[in-house]
């Protein structure tokens, strides 16, 4: 089974529409780590956020925010008013102590397409 | 601050080669990780340096793999003799000590193998 599901394999909106990436976890443990990292066509993948399991606040970053439910094991991921430059591929993550929180298990992600 | 540089971006080989990728990571970070993504799927953790020794290999697929990390600076991840399962793009990311919590890991954007 996975650890990390990215249900939603490809979405597209068009620009100033609000979009929301699903990502939905297992783990054993009550202490872990939840990330989001994004993957635009230059390659790399560039960290956005990390979660500690004992922080159930949402947070918000300009246009992006974060909804972490744990009683439902999600951290999903919204962006507001997207844009062209939001295209990319958006990758859920979780690490675990017994790696001692030094290595993350990644969903498949989601392909994100903002057309204008 | 220079980020993490992979080398080749893009290399094609024949079945049976040998292909040799390299990683130079941020300057100072200790914890170097090799991950890969095969076509589709999850991006996969391969092995864990921290300086110059290996702290977790766990995740590399067999001994057609071997990643070395002379001196504790760059890496090299070496495939010998390389076969079509071994297609994919190999991810090198780096961190520094975390402390308390997760590291949060800065990646490079990539080495795509594609084996004929």
């Amino acid at each position: 089974a996975q650890k990390v599901t990215q249900a939603q394999t490809e979405i597209s909106v068009v620009e100033k529409e609000d979009v929301t990436l699903d990502c939905v976890y297992e783990t054993r443990d009550t202490t872990y780590y939840l990330f989001w990292y994004k993957q635009p066509p230059s390659g790399e993948l560039v960290f956005l956020i990390r979660r500690n399991s004992f922080d159930e606040q949402n947070e918000i970053s300009g246009r992006y925010s974060w909804n972490f439910q744990k009683s439902t094991s999600s951290f999903n991921f919204t962006i507001t008013a997207s844009q062209v430059v939001d295209s990319a591929v958006y990758f859920c993550a979780l690490s675990e102590p017994d790696s001692g929180y030094s290595t993350l298990t990644f969903g498949k992600g989601t392909m994100l397409l903002v057309s204008p | 601050e220079a980020g993490v540089t992979q080398f080749p971006s893009h290399s094609v080989i024949e079945k049976g080669q040998t292909v040799t990728l390299r990683c130079d990571p941020i300057s100072g970070h200790d914890n170097l990780y090799w991950y890969r993504r095969v076509m589709g799927k999850e991006i996969k953790f391969l092995l864990h340096f921290v300086k110059e020794s290996k702290q977790d290999e766990s995740g590399m697929p067999n001994n057609r793999f071997l990643a070395e990390r002379t001196g504790g600076t760059y890496s090299t991840l070496k495939v010998q003799p390389a076969e079509l399962e071994d297609s994919g793009v190999y991810f090198c990311a780096s961190s520094q000590d975390p402390g308390s919590g997760a590291n949060v890991l800065t990646f490079g954007a990539g080495s795509r193998l594609t084996v004929l």
